[in-house]
């Protein structure tokens, strides 16, 4: 399977713990995207990787939220003293270089109790 | 007003069905136009793809845009019950700017 895989695919936390969420995007994608899907809502959009420069940030990412590309493949999303507003399907997307097509992985399924 | 606003749904069909989903948006500024669907407990995965007014085909779905109006629509020829799913209608502003506004979503059941 090529495409976008992301781990773990369900996290259940208390409040307050830290998580740490993984995506590997499509191999030879450089754009790397993470996304925030509640119940009956659409994805909204929190980050964006070019390579390993994060260059774009919702105001929905609180200074909770980290993310980070370190060698431009895979990233991390890490959220901190976690709410349980921050209960909430997590995806990750990659896109090829010069296109604007987003392809998106199974996503994390984060409850925090 | 919502950036993007797409009818919710639920919406129930009988197999082999011309399904018809709609989105419409306020910023004129948005430059290109996506389709994705998504099963439930599942990442979206992306059906369709324009930058431009009119209609694009591929198998049994055309996307139809209409940039002078701020209107899209996502046309299922032949429905089938493998159909059923949630369909999301995305935008993007173009250029150095990345992220996709999209629709709520509209849950789609096709009856065998």
């Amino acid at each position: 399977d090529t495409g976008v895989s992301q781990n773990p695919r369900h996290k259940i936390t208390k409040r307050g713990q830290n998580v740490t969420f993984r995506c590997d995007p499509i191999s030879e994608h450089n754009r790397l995207y993470w996304y925030r899907q509640t119940l009956g809502q659409g994805p909204e959009f929190l980050t964006y990787f070019q390579n390993e420069a994060q260059l774009e940030k919702s105001r929905l990412l609180s200074d909770r939220f980290s993310a980070e590309r370190p060698k431009g493949s895979f990233s991390t999303l890490e959220i901190q003293r976690t709410e349980q507003g921050d209960s909430a399907m997590y995806l990750c997307a990659s896109s090829f270089q010069g296109l604007y097509e987003q392809y998106f992985g199974p996503g994390t399924r984060l409850t925090v109790t | 007003q919502k950036e993007v606003e797409q009818d919710p749904g639920p919406l129930s069909v009988p197999e082999g069905a011309i399904v018809s989903l709609n989105c419409t948006y306020s910023n004129s500024a948005f430059q290109y136009f996506m389709w994705y669907r998504q099963y439930s407990r599942k990442g979206p995965e992306l059906l369709m793809y324009t930058y431009s007014s009119g209609n694009k085909e591929d198998g049994r779905f055309t996307a139809q845009v209409d940039k002078s109006s701020k209107y899209i629509s996502l046309f299922i020829r032949d429905s089938q019950p493998s159909d059923s799913a949630t369909y999301l209608c995305a935008w993007g502003l173009g250029g150095s700017a990345r992220q996709l506004t999209f629709g709520s979503g509209t849950q789609l059941t096709v009856l065998p």
